[in-house]
């Protein structure tokens, strides 16, 4: 079955702190990887997207993510975490053949100061 | 920057009434969706819209739902007869095409009473 797994369902950290987000999935086609943040009240932000080629994708606001498919992972990650992160995170997994994304559970990010 | 816009942001309805939900995607986008994020939930995909038509669906979006481009500029989510479990936060996103990302809008929060 098609899933996406973020294991981590809140994480805190310090401003400054390094931060890395995880991401699983199980999809039977060659994925097309997501990560979107939610802000409270607000919509879903595109952060940055994998759909071939560098496994190394840059995204906005200074995150980046590392598609590595022998682990079926697409991690999120911050060298240093700054308040305005703090958010819910969404990992989501979609491929050619389908309109659909799946969306993960969602990681709740808190930074204190 | 272009952007997807949603209305009402907030609705409440009684049971067993009608809603639509509204949504202005992106101009030059070609690809229709609408997701729902029942409260602390996944976001959960429901419908895709291509070319006028759908072009695929959940198990989710049975008979109660339809969708509408009446237009050429709104994209619309009808529920025929509201049930308690339909409230959720309802999100509208485009796409240029189905290889590309999706954006999604702020969000119209669906309350049944």
């Amino acid at each position: 079955a098609q899933s996406v797994t973020q294991p981590d369902i809140h994480i805190t950290v310090s401003e400054g702190a390094s931060l890395e987000l995880r991401c699983n999935y199980s999809y039977g086609a060659t994925p097309y990887l997501f990560w979107y943040v939610q802000s409270p009240g607000q919509g879903l932000q595109l952060l940055l997207k994998y759909f071939s080629g560098d496994t190394l994708v840059q995204g906005i606001k200074g995150f980046e993510a590392e598609f590595k498919r022998s682990q079926s992972s697409f991690n999120l990650r911050k060298p240093s975490v700054h308040w305005s992160d703090a958010a819910e995170y969404f990992c989501a997994v979609g491929s050619f053949n389908t309109d659909k994304l799946i969306f993960g559970t969602g990681t709740r990010l808190q930074v204190f100061p | 920057e272009p952007e997807v816009t949603q209305t009402p942001s907030h609705q409440v309805t009684q049971m067993g009434q009608e809603v639509i939900l509204r949504c202005v995607p992106i101009s030059n986008h070609l690809y229709f969706y609408w997701y729902r994020q029942i409260l602390g939930q996944k976001v959960e995909f429901l419908v895709s819209f291509y070319n006028n038509e759908i072009s695929e669906k959940s198990e989710i979006f049975d008979d109660q739902f339809s969708v509408e481009r009446p237009d050429g500029s709104n994209f619309t989510l009808k529920i025929r007869s509201t049930k308690l479990e339909d409230s959720a936060m309802y999100f509208c996103a485009s796409s240029a095409d189905q290889s590309t990302e999706a954006f999604f809008g702020q969000g119209t929060r669906l309350t049944v009473v």
